[in-house]
């Protein structure tokens, strides 16, 4: 039972350049989420999906979009990087909607847009 | 804009020492969760509270729940170098949206 991972750990991009995260889950939850941690601002929620084929907005979308043609898979993309976007980014899952429920958090992928 | 205030940012003491860190906002949350995150690490749940005024206790760690439900506190208890990381709390309001606090970074010195 690997619970979420993340992949790749770490990587750097050039601005304008495309990358995708990729977010995996073996505990059969329904919600993924994808955050973004920045220092001193705590977690922000970029997207999130209730289900297999549905996505949507969350606090910070702008620049980034996801899918989730899979139950245990979300995938984040960056279609043109921005400097901006250099943040650690966070996948997790829920059984149930986050704040009622544990959230099972991935270990992260460091982003670094030159 | 709802926010999450959680202080104090940063806190180092010595092993043995108590401490409380403290999560605020003006805004009512109907639960409110504490995550303990760990140096190249996610976040990983310590605790929920739900009912206004609620404590629950996790060995040396107490957590509190506000009676208005705007505000909660982590109480340590006798600090162990194990306890460093960042604390986060993060409360769900009306709309069922998580809000995060900033954190407080917490370092135990032996």
């Amino acid at each position: 039972n690997a619970g979420v991972t993340q992949t790749p750990k770490f990587r750097v991009l050039k601005t304008g350049q495309s990358m995708t995260l990729l977010c995996a889950q073996d505990m059969n939850h329904e919600y993924m989420y994808w955050y973004r941690q920045d220092p001193g601002m705590g977690l922000r929620l970029i997207h999130y999906s209730v289900g297999e084929g549905t996505t949507a907005k969350g606090e910070v979308p702008d620049g980034y979009n996801v899918s989730r043609l899979k139950k245990q898979n979300f995938l984040l993309g960056l279609e043109s990087a921005a400097p901006s976007q250099t943040s650690v980014y966070f996948c997790a899952s829920s059984y149930r909607l986050a704040g009622g429920d544990t959230q099972y958090f991935g270990p992260g992928t460091r982003l670094t847009v030159l | 804009t709802q926010l999450l205030e959680q202080s104090p940012q940063f806190l180092s003491i010595q092993e043995g020492e108590n401490l409380t860190v403290y999560c605020n906002s003006s805004s009512v949350f109907s639960s409110l969760q504490w995550y303990r995150q760990e140096p190249g690490e996610g976040p990983v749940l310590l605790v929920t509270v739900v009912t206004g005024g609620e404590v629950k206790k996790l060995k040396r760690l107490t957590f509190q729940f506000g009676d208005a439900r705007k505000d909660s506190s982590l109480h340590i208890t006798a600090a162990q170098p194990g306890d460093t990381g960042l604390y986060l709390c993060a409360g769900m309001d009306s709309n069922y949206q998580l809000i995060w606090g900033a954190g407080t970074k917490l370092i135990i010195k032996p």
